[in-house]
């Protein structure tokens, strides 16, 4: 089955201790993108990669970290975190490099809380 | 940057009525239109897009419109069902590597 999955669905933490989230797709897609959904605000970008090896930050990367080493992996990765990173994380992909002028496929979330 | 606004926030529609929701957009560039659904629990799924060459998409009950010089579009709805209770989003997107997004519309369909 066509998806993005990521790892953990849940996740408590408190400040300061490093985590990682992980996010594969299974569609040979190019673009891969990082989403944090909080009340009120809608989906914004954290970070997107066109390519492996290629990032950049969306509209919201203070505190995060990505990489893009394999074409099917992007993890994110929060090396310090704050109570201001609890939100709902969606990782997305879709097929062409661009990613705003294809479908994006979403993940299920991961729901961070941070103590 | 390019700014999205969604409008209303919440809609409450009895079963078989329509739904409206409207959007505007502030990047004359943006020229891709997707809108998402996103049922309880669940990742954001494509319902349908139109792009920048097209005034008008059907699928079914669902309908997106879509005026470039006022930079408005609009969702339509039709004969709603309960299952289409959810939030949904409008986007907008382009060349520039990313989808902007609506801050999303809390549709409820009452039996």
């Amino acid at each position: 089955e066509a998806q993005v999955t990521q790892n953990p669905r849940y996740l408590i933490t408190v400040t300061g201790k490093k985590l990682t989230v992980t996010c594969s797709q299974n569609m040979n897609h190019e673009y891969m993108s990082w989403y944090r959904q909080d009340p009120g605000l809608g989906l914004r970008q954290i970070y997107y990669s066109m390519n492996v090896e290629v990032t950049d930050k969306g509209d919201v990367p203070e505190g995060y970290k990505v990489s893009r080493k394999e074409k099917r992996n992007f993890p994110l990765i929060l090396e310090s975190p704050s109570p201001n990173q609890t939100s709902l994380y969606f990782c997305a992909s879709s097929l062409s490099t661009s990613g705003g002028t294809d479908t994006q496929y979403f993940g299920p979330g991961t729901r961070l809380t941070v103590l | 940057g390019e700014n999205v606004e969604q409008h209303p926030s919440t809609l409450s529609v009895q079963e078989g009525d329509s739904a409206v929701i409207k959007c505007t957009y502030s990047d004359s560039a943006s020229n891709y239109f997707p809108w998402y659904k996103q049922e309880l629990g669940k990742g954001p799924q494509l319902i349908i897009d139109i792009r920048s060459n097209v005034g008008e998409k059907k699928d079914q009950r669902i309908a997106v419109t879509l005026n470039k010089t006022a930079k408005h579009f609009s969702l339509h709805i039709t004969e709603t069902q309960p299952e289409d209770s959810a939030v949904y989003f409008c986007t907008s997107g382009g060349s520039n590597y990313k989808l902007t997004f609506g801050k999303g519309t809390l549709l409820t369909v009452n039996p």
